[in-house]
């Protein structure tokens, strides 16, 4: 069966440092990876998709960015960390069928 | 502009009772509709899904009714019990585009 990991489950880092977020998927071959982040109250915001080894599609405009350096690993990186990136991270993929399956989720603080 | 609204972000059912769950979207070119459950810190949960060449789709509890015309979708839980407590979000995608859109959640309160 398929199982997603996502770590860390929570990361608390100060603004202007670096990120690096990770999400392997196991039991499954190229699979669309994504990247999602819920705000407090809010609901679930694409942010990077991706349907291939280094192929990234992004949605939101902002200082994260993402890479797929194979294909059952999908990172989530800033340089810079800003406040309003605190949130829930979380990491889903989806193969030939239309069903989404999502990873447990980072819980991310910027202090 | 949000493709995929769910117009009530709470709901409180006595336990054994029905919860009616619903979300509207405006893209008629979605033709997958998915439900999700999820608990505070935790990663969503699939539970049940629909096309869009049917209006109906059940599975043990668990209804998702689909109205093209009203571009409308509803999930019903029957009896509610109080471990079905948690955000239900509903998503739509277009076969082939690898995007999945989300409502903003309802949080149901399933009362014993």
């Amino acid at each position: 069966s398929q199982t997603i990991h996502q770590w860390p489950a929570t990361l608390v880092q100060p603004v202007g440092s670096p990120l690096s977020l990770e999400c392997t998927v196991e039991g499954t071959s190229n699979p669309n990876l994504y990247w999602y982040r819920q705000a407090a109250g809010r609901g679930l915001q694409l942010l990077f998709y991706s349907v291939g080894i280094g192929q990234i599609s992004s949605e939101v405009p902002q200082n994260l960015s993402a890479s797929r350096p194979q294909d059952r690993q999908f990172i989530l990186s800033s340089k810079k960390l800003l406040l309003s990136d605190s949130g829930f991270y979380l990491c889903a993929w989806s193969g030939q069928g239309d069903e989404q399956y999502f990873g447990p989720g980072t819980r991310l603080t910027v202090t | 502009d949000q493709q995929v609204k769910q117009n009530s972000p709470s709901l409180s059912v006595q336990e054994g009772r029905i919860s009616i769950l619903n979300c509207d979207y405006t893209n008629s070119m979605f033709d997958y509709f998915l439900w999700y459950k999820k608990y505070p810190a935790e990663g969503p949960t699939f539970l049940i899904s629909i096309s869009s060449i049917k209006d109906k789709n059940e599975d043990g509890r668990f209804t998702v009714f689909l109205n093209k015309s009203a571009k409308h979708l509803s999930l019903h839980i029957v009896p509610s019990q109080p471990g079905d407590s948690a955000v239900y979000f509903c998503a739509a995608t277009t076969s082939g585009t690898y995007k999945y859109i989300f409502g903003t959640g309802t949080r149901l309160k399933v009362l014993a």
